[in-house]
């Protein structure tokens, strides 16, 4: 079992509402991501971080922002939710990053977030 | 473009029974294959993960094998439980950047009757 965790595992908020979908790990990792993941679709990845200060865009636009200031914790937020923004927002972490001449290492995923914008 | 496709959709089969699902991919150059299990509401939890040079890998009753000249792979699933009603995903990395580019098929919805 992966010690990577997602809060609130469900959430149900009016348009127009500030929200931030938590996500740490206890695995030490420097790679963290942000997947968007709607029914019966393949995830998308929205948002990924090198470590510490290192946040960059996926490749699905999306109109939320990321922060990274400390190793574990990798939270999300919505200035302002919409409809449109709802789905399941998966979280993951991996412990180095993959690349030409590199041994690939497992990603692991959070439960998920599944948010519902009214 | 790259590009993972799963077959089928959807699969419903007894419990005890046997089951293959299939995936094939256009990404180039390929770094790595993995199929991973997705509980609903869940996140997916990762059962095989295989390099270009691998064409079979087991985890319990779970067999994934690669054929990377023909871009395919298959994950067989023996004597089939209910708890392995769920979504299986394939997912192919590729080498061409630092990030190992992760791309994910649709996954085959897997539900095992009893």
């Amino acid at each position: 079992e992966a010690d990577i965790y997602q809060t609130p595992r469900y959430l149900v908020i009016g348009t127009g509402k500030k929200i931030t979908l938590e996500c740490s790990q206890t695995m030490g990792h420097d790679k963290m991501y942000w997947y968007q993941q709607d029914p019966g679709m393949e995830l998308h990845l929205i948002h990924y971080s090198y470590g510490v200060n290192s946040t960059e865009k996926g490749d699905l636009s999306s109109e939320s922002t990321v922060s990274r200031i400390r190793t574990e914790h990798f939270p999300l937020t919505l200035e302002s939710a919409r409809p449109s923004h709802t789905s399941q927002y998966l979280c993951a972490s991996s412990e180095l990053g993959e690349g030409e001449g590199r041994k690939s290492y497992e990603q692991y995923f959070g439960p998920g977030t599944r948010l519902t914008v009214t | 473009k790259n590009q993972v496709e799963q077959s089928p959709q959807s699969l419903i089969i007894l419990e005890g029974k046997n089951c293959t699902l299939q995936c094939n991919y256009t990404v180039s150059p390929f770094s790595n294959l993995r199929w991973y299990k997705q509980d609903t509401g869940r996140g997916p939890v990762s059962l095989t993960i295989m390099t270009f040079s691998e064409n079979t890998k087991s985890n319990g009753r779970y067999t994934a094998t690669l054929d990377a000249d023909t871009k395919q792979s298959s994950l067989h699933i023996t004597a089939s439980q209910l708890s392995d009603s769920a979504s299986y995903i394939c997912v192919v990395s590729d080498r061409g950047s630092t990030l190992g580019r992760l791309y994910f098929g649709r996954g085959t919805q897997l539900t095992v009757w009893p």
